[in-house]
């Protein structure tokens, strides 16, 4: 198993520009989340998703949107980056839709640097 | 502000040394996760811990859950350099939530 992939490793964008961040997983897993890790801030939620077809918000969801067509793949999209949105990002899977159940826990990719220029 | 507070947030020992990291809330945790990361690197799953008063080990790492479910510490006996990183706790602060908040994390610097 690859566990959860991340692409691209590093991407340098404009303000203005917009792309996608691809994360799969190869685990069947029903929950997935996006999370940005800044300097002195840990990581934040961005989106997260149950399962396919389900999204909500995380705490800093403005300026990215998501969606779940299928269990494996979560892909984030920066419709019109700014700068502020220069960070590390985190994909990340977990088997159930909660984390009521003992062991389970949350894997993550290998992280996304996004710099805005 | 940080639903999740670490302390501290920077930390420099001699190889050797023992030390520890704190994870508070001033809320109830269901569920406490500590993570490791190495610089540059995604973060590696080291424990969880779920019942107030857990206490759980890997090799020289433990992790303890207090009674109250509001506090966890990791400690870090005789440290190596492996152990250099960022240490990231995170936990659902709502019984059957279905997200994980994360503390600021804890840079980890060990000296030969």
């Amino acid at each position: 198993n690859a566990g959860v992939t991340q692409t691209p490793k590093f991407q340098v964008l404009k303000t203005g520009q917009s792309m996608t961040l691809q994360c799969a997983q190869d685990m069947n897993h029903e929950y997935m989340s996006w999370y940005r890790q800044d300097p002195g801030m840990g990581l934040r939620l961005i989106h997260y998703s149950v399962g396919a077809g389900i999204t909500d918000q995380g705490e800093v969801p403005n300026g990215y949107n998501v969606s779940r067509s299928t269990t494996e793949d979560f892909p984030l999209r920066l419709l019109s980056a700014a700068p502020s949105q220069t960070s590390v990002y985190f994909c990340a899977s977990s088997r159930d839709r909660g984390f009521r159940v003992t062991n389970e826990k949350l894997f993550f990719g290998s992280g996304t640097q996004l710099s805005v220029l | 502000s940080q639903e999740l507070e670490q302390s501290p947030q920077s930390l420099i020992v001699q190889e050797g040394k023992n030390l520890t990291i704190n994870c508070t809330s001033s809320k109830t945790l269901y569920g406490l996760y500590w993570y490791k990361q190495k610089y540059g690197e995604g973060l590696i799953f080291l424990m969880m811990l779920q019942k107030g008063g857990e206490e759980k080990s890997h090799e020289k790492i433990t992790a303890k859950l207090d009674e109250k479910k509001q506090q966890s510490s990791l400690h870090i006996t005789a440290s190596q350099p492996s152990h250099a990183g960022i240490y990231l706790c995170g936990a659902a602060i709502i019984q059957g939530a279905q997200k994980l908040v994360f503390g600021q994390g804890t840079r980890l610097t060990i000296n030969p």
